[in-house]
């Protein structure tokens, strides 16, 4: 069972920011939250993780509540090519060093972008 | 560019025939997985290696799926004899985790389609 929920659908106009939302109140503290996206026909493509603090890279940006109870996914000046499933996920936390654990899937938040 | 290599990009068989899905997974790596998407289950996580073992393998139907490792290099999902409820897209991926910080990046998926 996916420990996220996620909004369905969300539309955003073109070279506005995206800002993504994600409950995951029940997240443990060894719990990372990861974000992917799904753009049409392709698999799935990593766009960023954090456990408690803020996070950037070349993609987006993820802020955590300080209870860790929710998240947002900003996409800081949204294009076309950004249409996509995103998917919010928690993650166990591996301190064993390599390897990782399956990412379990929920249905994700159907990001539309709007010309 | 380094990436997830998934072949074929398409099958079309015949119910009660065996299909076999290779990926070639990033090089180094040393987790790889394969997750099955249709429209109504979403992505589901079939199995997973670690180190070339079998790590979870709970997501597989076990009377007529296989997962295996030959080598580094090469991981397969064989389905025998396939059915037309096996038809889905069927993706791979690989991942390198130290201290949990880790990613999984994805093939382009194979479709399956059972007849």
């Amino acid at each position: 069972d996916a420990k996220t929920t996620q909004p369905p659908s969300m539309d955003c106009a073109e070279g506005r920011a995206a800002n993504l939302p994600c409950n995951h109140s029940t997240i443990s503290g060894n719990e990372y939250v990861y974000w992917y996206r799904q753009i049409h026909s392709q698999g799935p493509q990593y766009i960023i993780h954090g456990l408690k603090n803020n996070e950037t890279n070349e993609m987006a940006s993820l802020i955590i509540t300080e209870d860790r109870k929710s998240s947002t996914l900003i996409l800081p000046h949204a294009t076309l090519r950004d249409t996509a499933v995103y998917y919010c996920i928690v993650r166990l936390r591996i301190e064993t060093g390599g390897g990782a654990d399956g990412l379990t899937f929920g249905k994700g938040t159907h990001l539309i972008i709007q010309p | 560019d380094a990436r997830v290599t998934q072949t074929p990009r398409h099958k079309v068989t015949e119910m009660g025939q065996e299909v076999t899905m290779r990926c070639q997974p990033i090089l180094g790596h040393n987790t790889v997985f394969w997750y099955r998407q249709t429209m109504m289950q979403g992505l589901e996580l079939l199995a997973y290696f670690r180190n070339r073992a079998p790590l979870d393998d709970s997501g597989m139907p076990k009377d007529r799926f296989s997962a295996e490792m030959p080598d580094a290099t090469l991981a397969t999902l064989k389905i025998q004899p396939s059915e037309p409820r096996d038809s889905a897209v069927y993706f791979c991926a690989s991942g390198l985790g130290y201290g949990g910080q880790a990613s999984a990046f994805f093939g382009q998926g194979t479709r399956l389609t059972v007849v």
